[in-house]
């Protein structure tokens, strides 16, 4: 089954690009969506299908996966981005969703 | 646009069965896929199972023996049962709106404590 390895945090300078990693073996012949999740809130689709957003999500945020690694980038950090973001892919072998641990974005 | 609600006992004492509730509105809950997730305090998402359309559902292997999800159209509500629950169990409950392999839609989740 699907093991899906991000790293816990990513800290990054307002302005600069954040990039957040989601790793698994052969990752890039599935589809990965990310979840944005701010303190005290539900979390919040940011990307599907590795690179579409929905409506009402910033250009800023972007997606990409290839080989073993998906990456969500977050072009021009804001201090609102400061948030957990979490990967997910569909485990055929289960027939269900995993997540990835989670990584806590901080805009320093 | 799609609300979901969760609603049930925020505390359950350990060995008994947790019971959420989740309404729905702004869709039929007869044409979507649902599903539960929780998240224990400072810690990540785990998927708890889901109901499809036709009523199959699918669940998280490691609850397995204690889950069941289950709809009833005529409240528009879907349910999670969680049996013999332990301190284990204690997390924010999300239900949500589930499709073609993505969330797209999330309750604002309701904390369940299981403690005597």
């Amino acid at each position: 089954s699907y093991v899906l390895t991000q790293p816990p945090s990513v800290s990054v300078a307002p302005g600069q690009t954040a990039r957040i990693t989601c790793g698994a073996n052969n990752i890039g012949g599935t589809s990965v969506h990310w979840y944005q999740q701010k303190p005290g809130q539900a979390p919040l689709l940011l990307i599907y299908y590795d690179i579409d957003r929905p409506s009402g999500i910033p250009e800023r945020f972007s997606g990409s996966n290839s080989g073993n690694t998906a990456t969500l980038t977050i072009s021009g950090v804001e201090a609102g981005d400061e948030a957990d973001y979490y990967c997910q892919v569909w485990d055929s072998s289960t027939n269900l969703p995993v997540f990835g641990g989670g990584t806590k974005l901080t805009a320093l | 646009q799609v609300q979901l609600e969760e609603s049930g006992p925020g505390l359950v004492k350990p060995s008994e069965t947790l019971s959420l509730t989740c309404t729905v509105s702004g869709v039929s809950i007869s044409s979507s896929y649902w599903s539960w997730i929780r998240q224990p305090a400072g810690k990540g998402l785990e998927w708890i199972g889901l109901i499809y359309t036709n009523g199959n559902t699918e669940y998280n292997p490691s609850l397995k023996s204690r889950v069941a999800i289950s709809v009833d159209t005529s409240k528009s509500q879907f349910s999670l049962m969680l049996t013999s629950v332990t301190a284990a169990d204690s997390a924010m409950y999300y239900c949500a709106k589930y499709r073609d392999g993505v969330i797209v839609d999330w309750g604002q989740g309701t904390l369940v404590t299981v403690s005597s």
